[in-house]
């Protein structure tokens, strides 16, 4: 079984400044981990995905995010937030040995940014 | 939107009444999926299709029924609609059993 964990359900910074979004997830497998973001009355839009290559990994926007075995977390990054930042950002897990339905989402985090 | 398309956009509808959701594709992904977002719960799969007449149930998966009778279409039935069935529902399409792309979603209110 796998799960996913976001840790805050909101997250609020000022622009200019680092942004943190935190996901711990549980696997018996070897994960594929996902980051997606959803800006207001918007579909979810894949930001970045790991899947067993190099564990920091680069997407869009200037966002990142390192894979941690040992802590198993994937927590996501960004050096100085813009305030198109502002948006509902889910982590999303799934096992290689799941089926079609295999991705289980977080609940995701509000990011706000403080102008 | 990775070449997926939902219609309608917005529905009301009254309790009881059928209600039928479209999804199209363009990409010729052998997945599709159906979820709903609701508050707090993030988001729910109801069903999904690995092929052409394949389909099977989600999380979420009763008072619901969905078709697929050709590669690009998905489509999504509330059989009777009640209030509980009120939410945004989103379509996904993949290709393997990994990321998913999303569709812009359909905002559906049952009186």
């Amino acid at each position: 079984a796998q799960s996913v964990t976001q840790l805050d359900s909101h997250v609020s910074v000022s622009e200019g400044t680092p942004v943190l979004l935190r996901c711990n997830y549980s696997s018996s497998y070897s994960p594929s981990l996902f980051w997606y973001v959803q800006h207001p009355n918007k579909g979810l839009q894949l930001l970045l995905k790991y899947t067993s290559a190099a564990t920091l990994v680069k997407g869009i926007n200037g966002f990142e995010a390192e894979f941690k075995k040992s802590e198993t977390s994937f927590h996501l990054t960004k050096p100085s937030a813009h305030m198109s930042d502002a948006a509902e950002y889910f982590c999303v897990v799934s096992d290689e040995g799941g089926g079609a339905d295999g991705l289980t989402f977080g609940k995701g985090t509000h990011l706000i940014i403080q102008p | 939107d990775a070449g997926i398309t939902q219609s309608p956009r917005h529905k009301v509808t009254e309790t009881g009444t059928p209600v039928t959701l479209r999804c199209h594709q363009t990409e010729n992904h052998r997945y599709m999926y159906w979820y709903r977002q609701d508050p707090g719960h993030g988001l729910r799969l109801i069903h999904y299709s690995y092929g052409v007449k394949d389909t099977d149930k989600g999380e979420v998966s009763d008072g619901y029924s969905v078709s697929r009778s050709k590669t690009e279409d998905f489509l999504l039935t509330l059989e009777s609609a009640t209030s509980s069935q009120t939410s945004v529902y989103f379509c996904a399409i993949s290709e393997g059993q990994h990321e998913q792309f999303f569709g812009p979603g359909t905002r559906l209110t049952v009186l």
